[in-house]
């Protein structure tokens, strides 16, 4: 069982349309979570992070964490053709707090 | 302020070589990381200092990988005796003081090994 898991995609919204990423993960020992989106070819570049239960809202980003049922995910309102990009998710466990990636959610907003 | 810089950006080299990927961390971070990036896929975790400490170094693949970070600023990865399954992308991330460790990465070094 690989420790955080992601839909690949491609999930394809329109224009203004809000866009429902998920994750889970396997460890219900892991702490922080964050989302990462990495447009192609490029490094992953830092969106948001959470580490307690509930919503986090950033502008028109908001990542929701659920740690009983070990369930993350991120909404982006008011999609935009720019935010289409791979959307990384991954969690931290342990005393160093080593990251896991999962491998990403394609995402494709149309004009 | 810059970012993390890692060298170089491309690579190439021939099978049986050696090859040394450098990181320079985001001045003030106290954590690196190394990681492989395949295509379609996360970041995998190779290894992971603390200051000049190397707390981890679980995620290495075997031997013929190590890296070192000697004054606790930039930090080398060394692959000997390369194989064409060592062709990836290396991505170097660094994180600020700080319980949360976020990480920022660099532009990474694609390596390919002929």
């Amino acid at each position: 069982q690989k420790e955080v898991e992601q839909n690949s995609g491609p999930l394809s919204v329109p224009e203004g349309a809000i866009a429902s990423l998920n994750c889970t993960y396997s460890d219900r020992g892991s702490q922080s979570f964050f989302w990462y989106r990495q447009y192609s070819g490029k490094s992953p570049e830092l969106i948001m992070f959470i580490y307690s239960n509930g919503d986090k809202e950033d502008g028109r980003f908001t990542a929701q964490l659920n740690k009983a049922s070990q369930y993350v995910s991120l909404l982006i309102r008011d999609s935009q053709p720019s935010d289409s990009a791979t959307y990384l998710c991954a969690v931290t466990r342990g005393i160093f707090n080593k990251f896991y990636f999962g491998s990403g959610t394609k995402l494709n907003v149309k004009p | 302020g810059a970012g993390v810089s890692q060298s170089p950006r491309y690579k190439v080299t021939k099978r049986g070589q050696d090859v040394a990927l450098r990181c320079d961390p985001i001045s003030g971070h106290v954590s690196l990381y190394w990681y492989r990036q395949a295509l379609g896929q996360g970041p995998e975790f190779l290894t992971y200092f603390n200051y000049e400490a190397q707390q981890d170094k679980s995620g290495l693949p075997n031997d013929r990988f190590s890296a070192e970070r000697p004054e606790g600023s930039i930090s080398t990865l060394t692959i000997q005796r390369t194989e064409q399954r060592d062709s990836a992308m290396y991505r170097c991330a660094s994180s600020p003081p700080g319980p949360l460790d976020e990480q920022y990465f660099g532009p990474g070094t694609r390596l390919t090994v002929t």
